[in-house]
Order: C-alpha cells, then structure tokens, then sequence
C-alpha cells in the first residue's frame, strides 16, 4: 500500500485564486511529520510547510497553511491568492518515528503539477 | 551558506562504468539520505545515514553504494551502471531532533544521469 497519495495529476487553477492540493498517508507509528515541497521546472527542492504529529494547530507559512485532519490522515496544502510563479509540482512526504530519532528518510508521494493561469 | 552541495550536475555513462555521486553538507546535520527521481514516480530513497559511519538501505538500494566517513560528505556509487539507473539524484540532509520543528530535509541542486 502507498505511504503518501496524492490523486491529483494535474491543476489548473486562475491566478488569484484558493488552490488545495490533497494528501493522504498511511502509517501506524504515532510519531510522524509531514513535508510539502515545490519542485519548480528548474529542478530544485523547495521546503513549503510542516506539520507534526502532535502538533495540535494547523501549520501556517505566509500564504501556505496545511489542513491536517489525524483521524482522516488527510494533510491538504492550501495555497491562498495563487500567483503565476506558484505554477510548479508539488509533493507531500512523510518522515515516520521521531520518537529515539529514528528517521529513515522521507516518503514521498507522486507529486501534483499545478498550472497556475492568468 | 553553501547548504548541501551535489557534484557533478549532469553525468553521461556508458553501461557498465563506474562514477561516484559527491555530497557536502556544511550544516552539521546528522541525517543524510540519496534519492531518485523517475517522471511519474517521485522521489524514492536509496541509501541513509543517521550519523558517521552509519548506513542503511532504503527502498531502492540494488546497485548503489554508500559510506559516510565523515559528518560533511556522504557519496554514492554506481558500481556498474545501467540504463535503469538514468534518473535524476537528489542528495538531502536534515538535523536529528526528538523536537519535531526543524527537522526539515534540506535538498541539494540534484545530479541528471543517463546511462547509455
């Protein structure tokens, strides 16, 4: 079973426009993070927003904000008032057991492409 | 600050050569990890370090090699390579924390391979 699904392929949304990118993930360990990254089409990694497994508020970062939903294992990416330079892929990932610092690197899902339009 | 460093960006091997893909990282981060990146499938882990002179597999690891002799640099090597190795490599390092803040996985600039 996949760790991280992300069923969206592909986005086009309208500049200006609230833009939600879904994730959901699977594991049985109660101690987890979730990553989104931005993957611009010059190939780099770019860290957007975190949320813990304990953390009990949603995760804000300037225009980005994750909908975690622990009982759904749901962690949405909002995008409020999308501009044209937000036009990239998007993937959520997974890091399981923090507890004893046992990381063992991230899960990743397939990614969303999201066309931003003018 | 120079983050984490990836060399060579781009790589053209024949089939069955040997190269080795060179990361630093001036962050002092304990974890280490190597992935790869196929169109449509994300990024999937290779190899992982939580700390030097400790290695493990993830969940591609058939035909690359890791070792991590220091906290800086953790390479990877191709021992024989394949056409199904052509991809694009990523090398990430994050802290160790029982805190979950800061945990984030900082991304080299990747390696494209092909093996021809």
């Amino acid at each position: 079973a996949q760790k991280i699904t992300q069923t969206q392929p592909g986005m086009f949304v309208q500049e200006k426009e609230a833009v939600t990118l879904d994730c959901t993930y699977d594991t049985s360990d109660p101690s987890y993070g979730l990553f989104w990254y931005k993957q611009p089409s010059s190939g780099e990694m770019i860290f957007l927003i975190y949320q813990g497994s304990y953390d009990q508020q949603n995760a804000t970062e300037g225009r980005y904000s994750l909908n975690f939903q622990k009982a759904r294992k749901s962690a949405n990416l909002v995008i409020s008032a999308s501009q044209l330079g937000d036009s990239a892929m998007y993937f959520c990932a997974m890091r399981e057991g923090f507890s004893g610092g046992g990381a063992d690197g991230l899960t990743f899902g397939k990614g969303t492409h999201l066309i931003i339009q003018p | 600050n120079a983050g984490v460093t990836q060399t060579p960006k781009f790589q053209v091997l024949k089939t069955g050569q040997s190269m080795t893909l060179q990361c630093a990282q001036d962050m002092n981060h304990e974890y280490m990890s190597w992935y790869r990146q196929d169109p449509g499938m994300g990024l999937r882990l290779i190899h992982y370090s939580v700390g030097a002179g400790i290695t493990d597999q993830g969940e591609v690891p058939n035909g690359y090699n890791v070792s991590r002799s220091t906290t800086e640099d953790f390479p990877l090597r191709l021992l024989s390579a394949a056409p199904s190795q052509t991809s694009v490599y990523f090398c990430a390092s994050s802290y160790s924390s029982l805190d979950t803040k800061n945990t984030e996985a900082f991304f080299g600039q990747g390696t494209r391979l092909t093996v021809v």
